[in-house]
């Protein structure tokens, strides 16, 4: 079935430092959804993806789409003590297939 | 305009027990999805209701069974209880099943 597969698994940064965390598909995939889940919380939908090297921007969060369609990537540039938490791509077939998350921690 | 609610919040039982967990979609939604999320994982899909059927099931054995009301509600049932069991049962609301989905807050299940 399909997987997607995140790296890195965790990330320490230093406030105001960048984050970029990517997600891998063997297969291609119809669409890719981006979800952030703080400590102790739920998931919260961030974005989707649709269409081949589709690029989103949300304030300092910017979502590519690749254009094979196997990977995405999200970028958060001067990443702020309230971007911790771990982001989670996945693809949405009626059924949400998660990676395994990127852990962000950032210090102060 | 409430999101998604569950119930209850923690619940602890004992191997061989039986559990029933709620959810109560978004206003406005008509399918239920159900996760299970153990420490430091990501969300596992457990299965999807809509118009009162499960429309997909992941890799979870028949001891997790689930139901959806004509009120689009939903309860998740997990029968024999495992240690394994113990995780975060999410429970997602969406309109369609394409559509992005809105969690709620879970029900944290500790099997002693």
């Amino acid at each position: 079935g399909q997987q997607v597969m995140q790296i890195p698994q965790y990330q320490h940064v230093q406030e105001g430092e960048d984050f970029t965390t990517y997600c891998n598909s063997s297969t291609t995939l119809s669409n890719i959804q981006w979800y952030k889940q703080r400590p102790g919380g739920h998931p919260v939908f961030l974005i989707q993806l649709v269409k081949s090297g589709e690029v989103k921007k949300q304030k300092r969060l910017t979502f590519q789409f690749g254009e094979a369609k196997k990977n995405s990537s999200l970028h958060i540039t001067a990443t702020q003590t309230t971007d911790v938490g771990t982001y989670f791509c996945s693809s949405n077939t009626g059924k949400l297939i998660f990676g395994q998350g990127t852990t962000l921690q950032v210090k102060p | 305009d409430a999101g998604v609610t569950q119930s209850p919040t923690h619940l602890i039982k004992t191997r061989g027990q039986q559990v029933t967990l709620r959810c109560s979609p978004k206003s406005g939604h008509d399918t239920v999805s159900w996760y299970q999320q153990a420490l430091g994982q990501g969300p596992q899909f457990i299965f999807q209701y809509y118009e009162e059927e499960e429309r997909q099931r992941g890799n979870f054995p028949d001891r997790f069974s689930g139901h959806q009301f004509p009120n689009y509600s939903s309860e998740l049932n997990v029968n024999a209880l495992l240690l394994g069991d113990s995780a975060l049962y999410l429970c997602a609301s969406s309109l369609r099943d394409i559509q992005p989905q809105h969690f709620g807050d879970g029900t944290r299940l500790s099997i002693l």
